[in-house]
């Protein structure tokens, strides 16, 4: 079975431009979380998602926007790019969301913002 | 303070050494703790998940001490894979799938 995926898995843009990155949890599972991480530090919560309902957002600006798609499908949008939105985006699935629940990790889509 | 916190090392061990690594986090509400493994330029993978009674699997063990909200990771018989960023991680307010994580101590383990 496929496991998490993500696209495009590296790209680079200019500062002002937008970008989305697209991800596909694993079949079957309804949560897909969204992580930001900066070179030397643990990834960061940027949002969370369960049957389509937005369930959590992290300390992101406005910029940041995200929605899941009725196939439990997730894009992750931000707008305005910064030179500091340079970072690995990744994408998380869960079949569920109750503690104790595995979380998976898609490899990742490496943002270069220019 | 940070919420989940971490040496970040990096640990230089020998083969075949024994290396614990450890961790505290600030939300006593936490429910779900673990330990990830992460390798350079790769995605975190779960190592094991951390229980209150502790827990084993393999040279791996896990301790949980709710009252100090500490947690910790003990590797025996490190070998030249172990070599990686161990991350800790706990679930945050608001959501069971909600992670928080550390920083990541690094591990290198040498011939």
């Amino acid at each position: 079975d496929a496991g998490v995926t993500q696209s495009p898995t590296h790209l680079i843009k200019t500062r002002g431009q937008h970008v989305t990155l697209r991800c596909s949890p694993i079949s079957g599972h309804k949560s897909v979380s969204w992580y930001q991480q900066v070179l030397g530090q643990g990834p960061q919560f940027i949002f969370q998602y369960y049957e389509k309902e937005e369930r959590g957002r992290g300390n992101f600006p406005d910029r940041f926007s995200a929605r899941q798609f009725p196939n439990y499908s997730s894009e992750l949008n931000v707008n305005a790019l910064l030179l500091g939105d340079s970072a690995l985006y990744l994408c998380a699935s869960s079949p569920i969301d109750r503690a104790g629940n595995t979380i998976y990790f898609g490899e990742g889509s490496w943002l270069t913002v220019v | 303070r940070k919420e989940v916190e971490q040496d970040p090392g990096p640990f230089n061990v020998p083969e075949g050494a024994t290396v614990a690594f450890n961790c505290t986090y600030s939300n006593s509400a936490s429910q779900s703790f673990f330990w990830y493994r992460q390798d350079c330029r790769k995605e975190p993978k779960l190592l094991m998940s951390v229980y209150s009674s502790g827990n084993e699997d393999g040279r791996f063990t896990a301790q949980l001490n709710r009252a100090s909200q500490y947690i910790s990771l003990l590797i025996r018989d490190s070998k030249l894979s172990d070599s990686a960023t161990y991350l800790c991680v706990v679930n945050g307010p608001g959501g069971y799938n909600k992670l928080i994580f550390g920083a990541g101590t690094r591990l290198a383990v040498h011939p």
